[in-house]
């Protein structure tokens, strides 16, 4: 059975500093992929960003970053500069075909 | 991508009573899936709503409770039957466009209080 653990329940830092959420994941399939989504206090789920299990590049999309390291199994997300928008619950999901299996979330906040 | 409607966003339900939860999409999509968010908590796979035949539900979720339609590409809905304050949650559609694709698109969810 697919698993991401997301062990850090909730992190708090003041804005500007850079900040890095992670993503452990278990899966027996040689092919899957993984995702971030962010949900803010209205509830809707964001998309952030989608990497296969064939491509272990690391992604800069602005402040954000990604770093997938298959070796470990991890697949952690670092926002640089972190701003109070950033304030949100961050998912980490791993695909089973089509289905996610999603993480229990860390809740980033970001004060001034 | 996908733009999808989900309604209502939010109410508030009495024990024992039913809710239906409306999901339409802007286009045509292979699949649609419901998943619940209780408080506090992650999402879970509820079913995956298929088209013109029952939906298939996951390990801990039945029929009964969650009834699913799915009568074309574009809508599908979700029953909350007999609800308890156990039901109180956020409630979420979420679409894959084509069986190639490889992203998720999800509602803004329907935010579910039973009292």
């Amino acid at each position: 059975a697919q698993k991401v653990t997301q062990a850090q329940t909730e992190i708090s830092v003041v804005e500007k500093e850079d900040v890095t959420l992670d993503c452990v994941y278990e899966t027996r399939d040689t092919t899957y992929y993984l995702f971030w989504y962010k949900q803010p206090p209205s509830g809707e789920l964001v998309f952030l960003i989608r990497r296969n299990s064939f491509d272990e590049q690391n992604e800069i999309s602005g402040r954000y970053s990604w770093n997938f390291q298959k070796s470990t199994s991890s697949f952690n997300f670092t926002i640089t500069a972190s701003q109070v928008v950033d304030s949100a619950v961050y998912f980490c999901a791993l695909s089973e075909g089509h289905k996610l299996t999603f993480g229990t979330g860390t809740q980033l906040k970001v004060e001034l | 991508s996908a733009v999808i409607s989900q309604k209502p966003s939010r109410d508030i339900c009495q024990r024992g009573t039913s809710l239906t939860i409306q999901c339409q999409v802007d286009s045509q999509v292979t699949m649609m899936f419901w998943y619940r968010q209780q408080p506090g908590q992650s999402l879970t796979l509820i079913a995956t709503a298929n088209q013109g035949s029952e939906a298939t539900y996951e390990s801990g979720f039945v029929i009964d409770k969650f009834p699913i339609s799915r009568p074309n590409l574009t809508f599908s809905t979700l029953t909350v039957s007999n609800m308890s304050p156990e039901d109180s949650s956020i409630y979420l559609c979420s679409v894959v466009p084509g069986l190639s694709s490889t992203e998720a698109f999800f509602g803004q969810g329907t935010r579910l209080t039973v009292v």
